[in-house]
């Protein structure tokens, strides 16, 4: 079946300016987890949901960032106010549920571009 | 503070040789390993996983070792091939409520397969 799938694709904003990132998760996967990597870094964590609700908000950097998921299938990240320093490759995760194997499989990512 | 590190920022070794490459991480809580693979302006693919009950997972050409006492582990490919090359991230897990926490990734390796 298709992959984990996310728009778009690049985005390129202006300083201030808010912006929303799309996940399609894996069809039948209740858990989904977003992340980002600025350049020279590891994947940080950012929020993590299962179905609808996010028990673990912890990643989320600061209140300019927000998610939600809505019928327990795509998510949006929301970044209000872009700042440079938000310049990053968001990416999306999903895994078939609490209970499945620990891997999670990825999309492709959202490249963000903050002038 | 990192807890899990790799330390190589890059690896390069010669087709048809062994790539090792390596991760150690700080949390004695973690319990599940993981390595991805990522190639540029894609998702990371999941490669293979150990648990911490084992210090041995074999697939194919890639094995990941666990040394739990060192807090270290480690993939080994062999045969090398030129398909490869790309980036390889570590990445942890802890069970907590069924594993579904965020990962925690490394900053990578980038393995680069000489012909």
């Amino acid at each position: 079946g298709a992959g984990v799938s996310q728009s778009p694709s690049n985005k390129v904003t202006e300083k201030g300016k808010d912006v929303e990132l799309r996940c399609d998760p894996i069809s039948g996967h209740t858990a989904l987890y977003w992340y980002r990597q600025s350049l020279g870094q590891g994947l940080e964590f950012l929020i993590y949901f299962q179905g609808n609700s996010a028990p673990d908000k912890s990643g989320l950097p600061s209140d300019r960032f927000s998610a939600e998921r809505t019928g327990g299938s795509v998510s949006t990240l929301t970044i209000q106010r872009t700042q440079q320093e938000d310049s990053a490759v968001y990416l999306c995760a999903s895994r078939l549920g609490p209970d499945s194997s620990y891997e999670q499989y990825f999309g492709p990512g959202t490249r963000l571009t903050v002038t | 503070d990192q807890q899990v590190k790799q330390n190589s920022p890059s690896l390069s070794v010669q087709e048809g040789r062994i790539s090792i490459l390596n991760c150690d991480y700080t949390n004695s809580m973690f319990d599940y390993f993981l390595w991805y693979k990522k190639y540029p302006a894609e998702g990371p693919t999941f490669l293979i996983s150990i648990s911490s009950i084992k210090d041995k997972n074999e697939d194919g050409r890639f094995t990941v070792f666990l040394n739990k006492s060192a807090k270290h582990l480690s993939l080994h490919i062999v045969p090398s091939q030129p398909g490869d090359s790309a980036v390889y991230f570590c990445a942890a897990s802890v069970r907590s409520g069924g594993g579904a926490d965020g990962l925690t990734f490394g900053k990578g390796t980038h393995l680069i397969i000489q012909p």
